[in-house]
């Protein structure tokens, strides 16, 4: 499986738009990005995934880059909610549910 | 409101006795779920594959017998920790897909083994 590189944590105030950055470089073609966040003491919850364009959802975005070698999560304004840790998974199109989690970033979100 | 269900949400017990942990489908089949652990701090290791009449298929040094998983419905897979030590106190979390493709996770069962 590919490997994703992410920041072990990073700090937002209230309010702010957050950009949670993701480094897939030996992503392949049929790769997707999906970005999952887990707050504490829950399970994950989806946030939102994409191959090669932009995305947009009622949660976040998700920017790809030309290559598709990184990308990046944006939060429009962080809430207190958000805090959490956010995973960024390569999964294979046909992969069928089975998530190989890294390290993800853990979010902290000051008043 | 929950799509997979776990429970317990969290559990205490003796050293050396066994754990049972469910995680149901709410409104859809799922012929494949799949069980993870999470020590604190740490991120998900996936443990194993569930699979709906058939023997669970389990990841590289997860001993099976140890981490007996059975998935006798389309929406029922249960995982039970046998003879229960304090290092198997961990965060237990299930996820199950839909056709769709959507992947849904439980609530997660915190076990502590005393």
């Amino acid at each position: 499986d590919a490997k994703t590189t992410q920041p072990n944590s990073m700090e937002s105030n209230e309010e702010e738009p957050v950009h949670l950055p993701c480094n897939h470089s030996t992503i392949s073609g049929t790769d997707y990005i999906h970005w999952y966040r887990q707050l504490p003491s829950q399970g994950p919850e989806y946030v939102i995934h994409g191959l090669t364009s932009n995305v947009n959802n009622r949660m976040a975005s998700l920017a790809i880059a030309e290559d598709r070698k990184s990308s990046t999560l944006i939060l429009h304004r962080a809430t207190l909610r958000d805090a959490a840790v956010y995973y960024c998974i390569l999964i294979p199109y046909n992969q069928g549910g089975k998530l190989i989690f890294g390290q993800g970033t853990e979010l902290s979100v000051k008043p | 409101g929950a799509v997979v269900s776990q429970h317990p949400s969290w559990v205490i017990c003796k050293s050396g006795t066994s754990v049972k942990i469910e995680c149901r489908s709410l409104d859809f089949q799922a012929t494949t779920m799949f069980w993870y652990r999470q020590f604190p701090k740490q991120s998900l290791m996936l443990m194993a594959t569930s699979n709906e009449g058939s023997k669970a298929t389990y990841e590289q040094g997860v001993e099976k017998d140890k981490f007996l998983i059975n998935h006798a419905s389309l929406t029922l897979s249960t995982l039970t920790v046998t003879s229960a030590h304090p290092e198997d106190s961990s965060f237990y979390i299930c996820s199950a897909p839909r056709d769709s493709g959507e992947l849904f996770f439980g609530e997660g069962s915190r076990l502590t083994v005393l």
